[in-house]
């Protein structure tokens, strides 16, 4: 049974840092790896799509990447804003296409 | 937008009322979804829709009813609600078993009262 693990559940920073997001899986035989961003009350806004294949993508300040062999990837954001303080998600997509989120990572960013 | 559009945003209800959510895609996907999130919870997957059929019901109490009547709308007949339905609903749709990845709408944040 998947199970996806983010760590830290909460994060503070002051803006302008560079920051890391670690997400773990345990089950490797994944279609893909997705990160969302949710802010409260909202709902989920994709950041990035990493397919099984792939070991990263970029997207502006974001890079995620991925190692399927040791059932991780992280999220980092550079130079981190105020207005990126939300919570992110980790998500695998199964082979039979069954998402698994893990808990979040909820980041404030403070001026 | 993030080419899957929920209505209404926000929704008071009492428990005998009848209403019903909806959602919509214009992006080609053939598979929708309902998810419900409750405060401080994961997500739970309600209903699974493919190719217009239900494949997947994860023990969803009869007060919630979903409908698809076609490859771009979804809907989530609610009636005779509880106050721990309170959540927010959030509608999702994927192309080829989620290959491409999984679009969100923004949600419907329900009350019953």
């Amino acid at each position: 049974k998947q199970e996806v693990t983010q760590i830290p559940a909460a994060l503070s920073v002051p803006e302008g840092e560079n920051l890391v997001l670690n997400c773990s899986f345990t089950d490797s035989a994944i279609y893909n790896l997705q990160w969302f961003r949710q802010d409260p009350g909202k709902g989920l806004t994709s950041l990035l799509l990493i397919q099984s294949s792939q070991r990263e993508q970029t997207s502006g300040r974001l890079n995620a990447s991925l190692d399927k062999s040791s059932g991780r990837s992280t999220l980092y954001i550079a130079a981190s804003q105020p207005g990126d303080s939300a919570t992110y998600l980790c998500v695998t997509t199964s082979n039979t296409g069954k998402l698994i989120f893990g808990q979040g990572t909820t980041l404030q960013v403070k001026p | 937008e993030t080419g899957v559009t929920q209505t209404p945003r926000h929704l008071v209800m009492g428990m005998t009322n009848k209403k019903s959510l909806k959602c919509e895609q214009h992006l080609g996907h053939n598979a929708m979804y309902w998810y419900k999130q409750s405060a401080k919870k994961p997500l739970e997957l309600m209903f699974v829709y493919s190719l217009e059929e239900r494949v997947e019901n994860n023990s969803v109490p009869s007060r919630f009813s979903p409908e698809c009547p076609n490859s771009s709308h979804l809907f989530l007949h609610l009636h005779t609600l509880q106050p721990e339905d309170s959540a927010l609903y959030l509608c999702a749709s994927s192309q080829d078993g989620g290959f491409y990845g999984y679009t969100f709408g923004s949600g419907t944040r329900l009350t019953v009262v």
